[in-house]
């Protein structure tokens, strides 16, 4: 299976900062179609997970553009250009190339300072 | 609007079965890929099972020959039977549907699913 690593595991920010958490697959995620099928969801307290951006970089549907994503072959990046409330939460990346052997990260838990 | 409702879920002894249903709204569940996904404290995010619009079924290894994966195209409704269960099976199930060359844009809720003696 493919090992999904986040870093940093916890991320204490203030409002209005940006943000930035790395995900590190074990192996690449570069499919044999060319498409590179790494995702970020979000998850608030008590809510299911969310899809965030998928493909590395493109944004889900209503997703505002303070969101980034970028990377390529097994490093990657979700940046946020301006911490609000509403984005606490845990972030996790996941990996879809071996499909149908979803992988995820073990999260990272953004907080307000 | 899509929505995934779960149900099913509950406190289960070690050995027993339970089934979780996943009401689906605002799509049809045949014509899509369905995923069961659980969530576990201190284990975080696992796939568990997948099944494909064509009716191909897939499953975690930690599984394989205990769940079954299944769907009712008159309820459009999405099904995980779960048999000889365990200890670490207890998790948040949830479904969710995947889009080709998206992912696992919609979630459920989740139900919650703890088995102990």
């Amino acid at each position: 299976d493919i090992v999904m690593t986040q870093t940093p595991l916890s991320s204490p920010v203030t409002l209005g900062q940006p943000a930035s958490i790395s995900c590190r697959s074990s192996q690449s995620l570069v499919h044999s179609d060319g498409n590179t099928y790494l995702s970020w969801l979000h998850q608030r307290p008590g809510q299911p997970p969310r899809l965030l951006i998928y493909k590395i970089s493109n944004r889900f549907s209503g997703v505002p553009d303070r969101f980034s994503g970028s990377g390529a072959g097994t490093d990657f990046t979700l940046k946020i250009s301006r911490v609000e409330a509403e984005d606490v939460g845990v972030y996790y990346c996941t990996q879809a190339t071996q499909f149908p052997q979803y992988t995820f990260g073990q999260g990272t838990k953004l907080e307000i300072k | 609007e899509v929505q995934l409702v779960e149900s099913g879920g509950g406190l289960i002894q070690p050995g027993g079965s339970l089934r979780l249903s996943c009401a689906a709204s605002g799509f049809t569940v045949s014509t899509n890929i369905m995923i069961w996904l659980r969530q576990a404290p201190g284990r975080g995010l696992e796939w568990v099972s997948v099944i494909h619009r064509g009716g191909q079924t897939y499953y975690a290894d930690s599984v394989e020959g205990r769940f079954t994966i299944s769907r009712d195209n008159s309820m459009n409704t999405l099904y995980l039977q779960m048999n000889s269960l365990r200890d670490e099976d207890t998790a948040v199930y949830h479904c969710a549907r995947i889009t080709s060359n998206v992912g696992t844009d919609y979630w459920g809720q989740g139900t919650l699913v703890t088995v102990s003696s």
